[in-house]
């Protein structure tokens, strides 16, 4: 079965740590992309990778971090200097061609304790 | 800042009738228009996109755009209980770019 995978479902971090999360695809997407959502609002664009080696910031990228060594991988890392990380975290991929559009995985719920 | 504006509900409406969810958005240069769906705690699926001005219907669902107006709306008819769900609105503003800006949702009831 083609899909996103994303891992774990749910998180609980203390304050001051890393954590990384886990986002796969096997639908052969160029790109891929990760999403904020917190209750009562859009989602909001954290990072997005185009091709394997190359990311850029999207509008809320400021403690975060990612990394694009495989096509099919775009791992998250959400660092202590993200002040508010408690959040729905939301992977999605698409072909990098016009109008394609994005398919999202399971998501992630992180909690911060 | 572009923007893309949904009324955040709750749209009520009875088993059978016609739903009708609106947004508008505020880049006259955007190309490519997203209705997704996503039930309380779950991910969004994409229902419907568009692309050109007019109707697009699939199934129980007709997605329609106006360029001119800034508006895209989406159309669910006989709605039913299952179609409760919060559905967002999705922009990308132009070719061969795939940076989607999403409008806050608006939620569905479907009352039986």
């Amino acid at each position: 079965d083609g899909g996103i995978t994303q891992s774990p479902k749910y998180l609980f971090r203390k304050e001051g740590q890393n954590v990384t999360l886990s986002c796969e695809q096997n639908l052969n997407h160029d790109a891929m992309y990760w999403y904020r959502q917190d209750p009562g609002q859009g989602l909001r664009l954290i990072y997005y990778s185009q091709i394997v080696n190359d990311f850029q910031k999207g509008d809320i990228a400021e403690g975060y971090s990612v990394s694009r060594e495989k096509k099919e991988s775009f791992p998250l890392t959400v660092t202590s200097a993200q002040k508010n990380p408690t959040a729905f975290y939301l992977c999605a991929s698409s072909f990098w061609q016009d109008y394609n559009e994005q398919f999202f995985g399971p998501g992630t719920r992180l909690t911060v304790l | 800042q572009k923007e893309v504006e949904q009324n955040s509900g709750p749209l009520s409406v009875p088993e059978g009738a016609i739903a009708s969810l609106n947004c508008t958005y505020s880049d006259r240069g955007s190309q490519s228009f997203f209705w997704y769906r996503q039930y309380s705690g779950k991910s969004p699926e994409l229902i419907m996109f568009i692309y050109s001005n007019g109707d697009k219907e699939d199934g129980r669902f007709t997605a329609q755009l106006n360029k001119a107006s800034q508006y895209v709306s989406l159309l669910i008819r006989d709605s039913q209980p299952s179609d409760s769900a919060t559905y967002l609105c999705a922009v990308i503003e132009g070719r061969g770019y795939q940076k989607v800006t999403f409008g806050t949702g608006t939620k569905l009831q479907v009352i039986p």
